[in-house]
This record gives structure tokens, sequence and C-alpha cells, in this order.
């Protein structure tokens, strides 16, 4: 089944301790993206990746990391993880850049406390 | 910077009505936009792409278009179901191809 998978799902962290959200499709997609969802801001891109080895920053990008080694996997990474940080995120990704729909991954909630 | 607005923010309408949601935008130079339909807790399920050379796209009882000299899209839902509800979300990608700007969605309740 072609889907976008992310792990883990819920996540309850504190203050400081780095965490990894992976993000996997397996459409053999070129563009993934990251975003948070949070109440009365809406989703927010944090960063994308147009392929293998090239990412870029979104609109919200101060805090994370990410890495795109393989197609199909586009981490995002929380080095120092601050309460401003618990949301929802999502993964997404298309077959390219442009032209075409953003398939999205089912969530991580996370809460740092 | 892109913003993209939706109006209304919420909907409760009888089931069977037809409807239309609304989405803005300030900044015409896009490639596309797409609605998705997120159910609470869930994640986002795309409904329609439209490119930006199209003025319109239809699936089943939905249809949207795009008027992008005025930085417009509507959804239009058909004979709307109890099963409709959920938030209705809209998202435009720049042409910067990577970026994406979405609204902040119009929640549409259904009642039976």
């Amino acid at each position: 089944e072609a889907q976008v998978t992310q792990n883990p799902r819920y996540l309850i962290t504190v203050t400081g301790k780095k965490l990894t959200v992976t993000c996997s499709q397996n459409m053999n997609h070129e563009y993934m993206s990251w975003y948070r969802q949070d109440p009365g801001l809406g989703l927010r891109q944090i960063y994308y990746s147009m392929n293998v080895e090239v990412t870029d920053k979104g609109d919200v990008p101060e805090g994370y990391k990410v890495s795109r080694k393989e197609k199909r996997n586009f981490p995002l990474i929380l080095e120092s993880p601050s309460p401003n940080q618990t949301s929802l995120y999502f993964c997404a990704s298309s077959p390219g850049s442009a032209g075409y729909e953003q398939y999205f991954g089912p969530g991580t909630r996370l809460t740092v406390t | 910077k892109q913003e993209v607005t939706q109006i209304p923010a919420a909907l409760s309408v009888p089931e069977g009505e037809n409807l239309v949601l609304n989405c803005s935008f300030t900044d015409s130079a896009i490639y596309n936009l797409q609605w998705f339909r997120q159910d609470p807790g869930k994640g986002l399920t795309s409904l329609l792409l439209i490119q930006s050379s199209q003025r319109e796209q239809t699936s089943g009882r939905l249809n949207a278009s795009l008027d992008k000299s005025s930085g417009r899209s509507t959804l239009y839902i058909a004979a709307s179901q109890p099963g409709d509800s959920a938030t209705y979300l809209c998202a435009v990608k720049h042409t910067n191809a990577g970026k994406s700007t979405f609204g902040d969605g119009t929640t549409l309740t259904v009642k039976p």
C-alpha cells in the first residue's frame, strides 16, 4: 500500500532531550516536507526537500534539523526540544516539487514538558 | 509573504444542502492549489488539486474552482452528508515550488 509513515505517533519528552521523528514513504517520491499544526496557527512548513541531499527551510525552521540521505526517508530532528515545540507534526511527500498532490502521513503528536 | 485565508472558520448546515467554502491568497504567483479534508485527530486527505493553468476540478460531489488573478478558490460540495463533517483546508504551492502555505481551515458540520 502506498503510504507515508511516521514514528512515533505519540511522544512525551522533557526539555533538552534530543529526539528524532522518522518519516518514510514507499512511493519513490522526490519531494518531502515537514509541517507542524498548532491551534490558531494552522499548518506551517518547517523544512522541505526537493530530492536526496537537497533540503531547505520553510517558514518555521528554528529549533529543527533535517537530513535526506535516502529518497524514502526524511527524519526530523529536535536537538534540544523546548515546550514551544509541543505540536502535531506531519510529514508529506509528492512525486515532484511542482504540479503534484502532496500525500500526508498520519501525524506525530509531540509533548515537551 | 503569501497569506492564505479561509472563510468562514466554521459552518453548520442541514443534510442535503449545497455549500461553498472559500479560500483566498495574497500572491497569485502559485503553481497549484490543493484542497484537503482533515478529520479530528487525523491526518490530511487530499480532495482536489488545481494547477495554476486550470479553472476547475471535479471529483464526485466536489467541485473546486480557481481564479488566480483574483487570488480566490472555492470548494463546492453538493448534497452534503453527515459524513462530510470535517475540517477543510486549502494550500497553495508557491512558484518557489518547495514552499506551501496553508489556510487555517473551515470546520464543517452537516446535521442529519
